[in-house]
């Protein structure tokens, strides 16, 4: 069935360094992949999305690297800040069809980074 | 303006007991979604809205999970007879539109099943 899953469920960093985190896929037919922060006692915060046929798009300190060969996602933030740590989840979503719109995510990586 | 609030924000029950959690989504979004968070997991899909119509329910557990919505408005999701497997964070989402469109998180209601 469909799974989305992380490699990695803890990543610690020092401030200012670069962090990556990995996610694993297995539904080639998703249209989107997205990146979510969770902070503690919040819901998920939307960071950045990338579509099917791209395999790299920037945003702010955040960049998405899609690789179809391999079905892996992965996010990398630069200088890595205090207010960067949280759950980390990649989700994938189908949009067309009766799951329109339906996310489905993986499990998540903790991030956490010293000062 | 404000973002998805939801209702109650933690919720202690018996086993056996029917909960109600609400969901009141950004005003002027047409699609909604309820999703279920247990500890240290990522976020199952239970059932989505689109208006007041949910063409995808495949995410709920069980018959004893319901939800309806009111036009384009409140959200409630059900659970009869809670068992303590039900304890979770459940988490509600609304869209402007559904497909590419940003899901808006609320914060969550943290269901807890003695």
């Amino acid at each position: 069935g469909e799974s989305v899953g992380l490699h990695l469920p803890t990543l610690s960093v020092q401030e200012g360094d670069n962090s990556i985190i990995n996610c694993a896929y297995s539904n080639s037919a998703s249209d989107y992949f997205i990146w979510y922060k969770q902070e503690s006692g919040k819901g998920p915060q939307f960071i950045i999305d990338i579509r099917s046929n791209m395999d790299k798009r920037q945003g702010q300190r955040v960049t998405v690297l899609l690789n179809k060969t391999v079905k892996h996602l992965s996010l990398q933030i630069a200088a890595t800040q205090p207010g960067d740590s949280a759950v980390y989840f990649c989700a994938e979503l189908n949009a067309g069809g009766t799951s329109y719109g339906k996310l489905t995510f993986g499990q998540g990586t903790i991030l956490t980074v010293h000062p | 303006g404000a973002g998805v609030s939801q209702s109650p924000s933690n919720k202690v029950t018996e086993k056996g007991k029917d909960v109600e959690l609400r969901c009141d989504p950004i005003s002027g979004h047409t699609a909604l979604y309820w999703y279920r968070q247990r500890l240290g997991q990522g976020l199952e899909f239970l059932i989505y809205f689109q208006g007041n119509s949910a063409p995808d329910k495949s995410g709920l557990p069980s018959d004893r999970f319901s939800a309806e919505r009111t036009g384009e408005s409140v959200s409630t999701l059900t659970i009869q007879r809670t068992q303590q497997e039900d304890s979770a964070v459940y988490l509600c989402a609304s869209s402007y539109r559904t497909g590419r469109n940003e899901q808006f998180f609320g914060p969550g209601t943290r269901l807890t099943v003695l």
